[in-house]
């Protein structure tokens, strides 16, 4: 079964970039939709994006103009890159994989916080 | 976009059904069969429990069941037992954007 791990600064300051690196293992990232989700303290869940393992991506409509995700085959991982921060984007990130065409998430990481603070 | 409703919180006894709503538009739950449905206990990352509106993924027991009428889908459990005790979570193709949409979050409480 694939398991999936989110690595990256638990610690970002304001106005700053956010990156994280979700590490695939026990399967290939070939042939899978990869996704970013957050969830801020005590609240619900909200779909940032995803890139396929051709590399094209689809981001959500509100952080769009914020965030890029992007593969690296070779090294069976993908990542979040998050700019401009604000204590808003201070959340639990969870990556998650998700067959064609990515309409659900059938695997997920245990999820990393980061807190946006000076 | 704007997050898919669902009730703040629903309970039931040991072995009743309770059900869970999840209500959009015809942009997402209702113009798609795509609705999935997540189970998250306290601390842990979510759990697919439903996709494709009523698919089962393996493992998944035979007690939760989806459907979907017109805009609003719905997760039912039923024989509910402790362990169902977690927050559920819809979520939905939505065309605007190609986008994915969750819902709002249910917390089952088991009395």
């Amino acid at each position: 079964q694939v398991q999936l791990q989110e690595s990256g600064p638990g610690l970002v300051k304001p106005s700053e970039t956010l990156s994280l690196t979700c590490t695939v293992s026990g399967g290939s990232i070939s042939g899978y939709y990869w996704s970013w989700i957050r969830q801020p303290p005590g609240k619900g869940l909200e779909w940032i994006g995803y890139v396929s393992s051709s590399g094209s991506t689809n981001y959500n409509p509100s952080l769009k103009s914020r965030v890029t995700i992007s593969v690296d085959t070779s090294k069976n991982h993908f990542s979040l890159k998050l700019n401009s921060v604000t204590a808003a984007d201070t959340a639990l990130y969870y990556c998650a994989q998700s067959r064609y065409p990515g309409y659900h998430f059938d695997y997920w990481g245990q999820g990393t916080l980061v807190t946006v603070s000076s | 976009q704007s997050a898919l409703t669902q009730p703040r919180s629903v309970s039931g006894s040991p072995g009743q059904s309770v059900t869970i709503s999840c209500t959009g538009t015809s942009s997402d739950v209702g113009g798609y069969n795509y609705v999935s449905w997540y189970q998250q206990h306290p601390g842990k990352a979510p759990k697919l429990m439903i996709y494709d509106v009523s698919e089962r993924p393996s493992g998944v027991p035979d007690r939760f069941s989806g459907s979907k009428s017109g805009n609003t889908a719905s997760l039912t459990i039923s024989g509910l037992q402790a362990e169902d005790e977690a927050d559920y979570y819809c979520c939905s193709y939505a065309d605007s954007y190609t986008s994915r949409v969750f819902g709002t979050g249910t917390k089952v409480t088991v009395l």
